[in-house]
C-alpha cells in the first residue's frame, strides 16, 4: 500500500531564510506526487506537481520540489521565506495510470510558521 | 469561476445526530472527490463520482456514511448516526478529468461531534 511521510510536524523559520520540507514516499509504481498548501481559511491549493521528466520542478509562489527516485523523496524548498507563507504543507502521490480512480494519498502535512 | 463551495463551513451535533454536508463542485467538473482529516492525521480518502455515478467508495468509513450526487452536480455527505470518531474536517474536490492531482479543493466543512 502507498504512503506518505512528512516527518516534521511543525517547523519554524524567520522570515528571509530558506525552507526545505522533507516528504518520503512509497508507492508500488511510478508516481505522480504532489505539495499541497492550506492556508487559514482557506482550501487546499496545489503548488506543484511532478508526472515525469525534470526531477526538478518549479511551483506557484516561488516553490520548487526535487524528485529523488532513489530516495524515494520529493522535498519542497524555497529559497527565501515570506511571512505569508506561514501555512500548513501536505505532500501527496497519486497513481500514475490515469485509467484508474486519481485518489490521493497525503502525508500528515507541516504546519509552517514564519518569525518575523 | 466560482472554485469548490461547500457547507455548512462548521457543524456542531452531538452524538447520535444526522448531519449532512453539502458540496458544489467547480461548474463542469464530472470528477467530485470526498477527503477527510481526522485531528492530527493525514487526509484521507473517502470517495470519487464521476457524474453521478460512485466511482470508488473503498474509503468509506462504514454504513453510517451515504454520499450522493443528484445529476451529477452538487453532492452530499450524510453522517447518520454521527459519533464520536466521525469528528474532522471533511473535504471535497473536483477536477475536470481523471489525471491524477489535477484537484480543486474547497475549504472543507468541519464536523464536530459531542
Amino acid at each position: 500500500a502507498q504512503s506518505v511521510t512528512q516527518p516534521d510536524i511543525h517547523i519554524t523559520v524567520s522570515e528571509g531564510a530558506s525552507l526545505e520540507l522533507r516528504c518520503n514516499y512509497s508507492y508500488g509504481a511510478t508516481p505522480y506526487l504532489f505539495w499541497y498548501v492550506q492556508s487559514p481559511g482557506q482550501g487546499l491549493q496545489l503548488l506543484l506537481k511532478y508526472f515525469s521528466g525534470d526531477t526538478l520542478v518549479q511551483g506557484i509562489k516561488g516553490f520548487e520540489a526535487e524528485f529523488k527516485r532513489s530516495q524515494s523523496s520529493f522535498n519542497l524548498r524555497k529559497p527565501s521565506v515570506h511571512w505569508s507563507d506561514a501555512a500548513e504543507y501536505f505532500c501527496a502521490v497519486g497513481p500514475f495510470n490515469t485509467g484508474t480512480a486519481s485518489k490521493l494519498t497525503f502525508g500528515t502535512g507541516t504546519r509552517l510558521q514564519v518569525t518575523l | 469561476e466560482a472554485g469548490v463551495t461547500q457547507f455548512p463551513s462548521h457543524s456542531v451535533i452531538e452524538k447520535g445526530q444526522t448531519v449532512t454536508l453539502r458540496c458544489d463542485p467547480i461548474s463542469g467538473h464530472d470528477n467530485l472527490y470526498w477527503y477527510r482529516r481526522v485531528m492530527g492525521k493525514e487526509i484521507k480518502f473517502l470517495l470519487h463520482f464521476v457524474k453521478e455515478s460512485k466511482q470508488d467508495e473503498s474509503g468509506m468509513p462504514n454504513n453510517r456514511f451515504l454520499a450522493e450526487r443528484t445529476g451529477g452536480t452538487y453532492s452530499t455527505l450524510k453522517v447518520q448516526p454521527a459519533e464520536l470518531e466521525d469528528s474532522g474536517v471533511y473535504f471535497c474536490a473536483s477536477s475536470q478529468d481523471r489525471i491524477a492531482g489535477e484537484l480543486f479543493f474547497g475549504e472543507g466543512s468541519r464536523l464536530t461531534v459531542l
